[in-house]
């Protein structure tokens, strides 16, 4: 079965610009989770999605994200607009309904300059 | 206090000596305990998860639950190069929601 997708894999973008990262989650994996390392810390969690709604979102840093998931399938996350502290990779993971972990996408590295 | 923490490391252990990774967690509900492996530059990958107290074997990887002392570990056993890589305590309150992350041990299998 094919993985979590994500791209790009990098972004180098200027502050004040916008980017969108995309995530497609493994096939019929309902839960679909954002999350960010900013170098030298932990990951940390953005947001949960079941399906197309929004289940968790507690750890969206500010209204400058967005994530969305239309129909349920893949989701994207916009950053409008970026700022310096936005630079880190971003992960997206996914999971069935049975409790047994996630698996994650490569990440999208993202530089903000 | 961090809600998860593990030592970063980096944590040497001779090939074929039994490698032991530690973490503690400050949240009681927690539920459900996962250890992630990470090489570099790559996305972290499930090798454990656990739910109940004591040990879960999987392979040369036993995970270790202790609820009462909020503490969970990671021993492998037989320690092979291809081991070396950042080691992720992860920690939710269920199987489905939100994970909360140590920040990794690093550990390195010298040959």
């Amino acid at each position: 079965e094919a993985g979590v997708t994500q791209f790009p894999s990098h972004s180098v973008i200027e502050k004040g610009q916008t980017v969108t990262l995309r995530c497609d989650p493994i096939s019929g994996h309902d839960n679909l989770y954002w999350y960010r390392r900013v170098m030298g810390k932990e990951i940390k969690f953005l947001l949960h999605f079941v399906k197309e709604s929004k289940q968790d979102e507690s750890g969206m840093p500010n209204n400058r994200f967005l994530a969305e998931r239309t129909g349920g399938t893949y989701s994207t996350l916009k950053v409008q607009p970026a700022e310096l502290e936005d630079s880190g990779v971003y992960f997206c993971a996914s999971s069935q309904d049975n409790g047994d972990g996630y698996t994650f996408g490569s990440g999208t590295r993202l530089t903000v300059v | 206090q961090k809600e998860v923490e593990q030592n970063s490391g980096p944590l040497s252990v001779p090939e074929g000596a039994i490698a032991s990774l530690n973490c503690t967690y400050s949240d009681r509900v927690s539920q459900s305990f996962f250890w992630y492996r990470q090489y570099s530059g790559k996305s972290p990958e499930l090798i454990m998860s656990i739910y109940s107290n004591g040990d879960k074997e999987d392979g040369r990887f036993t995970a270790q639950l202790n609820k009462a002392s909020q503490y969970v570990s990671l021993l492998i056993r037989d320690s092979q190069p291809s081991d070396s890589a950042t080691y992720l305590c992860a920690v939710g309150h269920f199987g489905n929601e939100k994970l909360t992350f140590g920040t990794g041990t690093r550990l390195t299998i010298i040959p």
